[in-house]
């Protein structure tokens, strides 16, 4: 059964840049029609989509946040990567992975996330 | 931007039945996923494409779509089923929408 989990730095500085990586197991992302992509939720707020992306490279990105956002694959380590740029407490989060396996536009299997703080 | 709207919370008795509301314009048109979070836990997809149920997810949650509102319906609620739910849609312009989420509350 193909599983995500987050991993990364739980504390970023303001305006440096904001970086989570998803590995996936159980399965190769490369092996799948699945489309992978990260979601955050503030501390008690709700959810806000950041990006989706499909193993071949191609990607969706929110238009709210897409001049500030990459997202990669790494097919040799079965993995994904988010990076947001000029990083403000706003990005205060906890990111979560997620891949699609029904269809593009919905959300069928998440990670557990990862909280992200953006503080000095 | 597409815009969806849920009222902060619900309340419901146990064993009743709970109607959670999604406003949008014309969403009838549209394809709506709905998720369930339990407290300090991930979001899980419960209705998508309107009123189809994942595996593992109990037949007395189901989901309608008309006009403009998309409702979730939790029937013989149990309090396990107390939890935030969101809707959402891909939107032609704005891609991913969620809901703000709404608070389902067993009495």
């Amino acid at each position: 059964q193909v599983q995500v989990r987050e991993s990364g730095p739980g504390l970023v500085k303001p305006s440096e840049t904001l970086s989570v990586t998803c590995t996936v197991s159980g399965g190769s992302i490369i092996s799948s029609t699945n489309y992978w992509g990260w979601i955050r939720q503030s501390p008690g707020k709700g959810l806000e989509w950041i990006g989706s992306i499909f193993y071949s490279g191609n990607t969706y990105y929110n238009p709210s946040l897409k001049s500030r956002v990459t997202m990669s694959v790494d097919t040799s380590k079965n993995q994904i990567s988010l990076q947001v740029s000029s990083a403000t407490a706003a990005d205060t989060a906890i990111y979560y992975c997620f891949f699609s396996s029904i269809a593009y536009s919905l959300f069928d299997n998440w990670g557990q996330g990862i909280l992200v703080t953006v503080s000095s | 931007s597409y815009v969806l709207t849920q009222p902060p919370s619900v309340s419901v008795a146990p064993g009743e039945t709970a109607r959670i509301p999604c406003g949008g314009d014309n969403i009838g048109r549209k394809s709506v996923h709905w998720y369930q979070q339990r407290p300090g836990q991930a979001p899980v997809l419960v209705i998508y494409h309107d009123s189809d149920r994942p595996s593992g997810i109990p037949a007395r949650v189901s989901g309608s779509n008309s006009g403009n509102t998309a409702t979730l319906t939790i029937g013989r609620v149990e309090a396990g089923d107390e939890a935030d739910y969101f809707c959402q849609v891909w939107d032609s312009t704005s891609a991913v929408v969620f809901g703000g989420g709404t608070k389902l509350t067993v009495l």
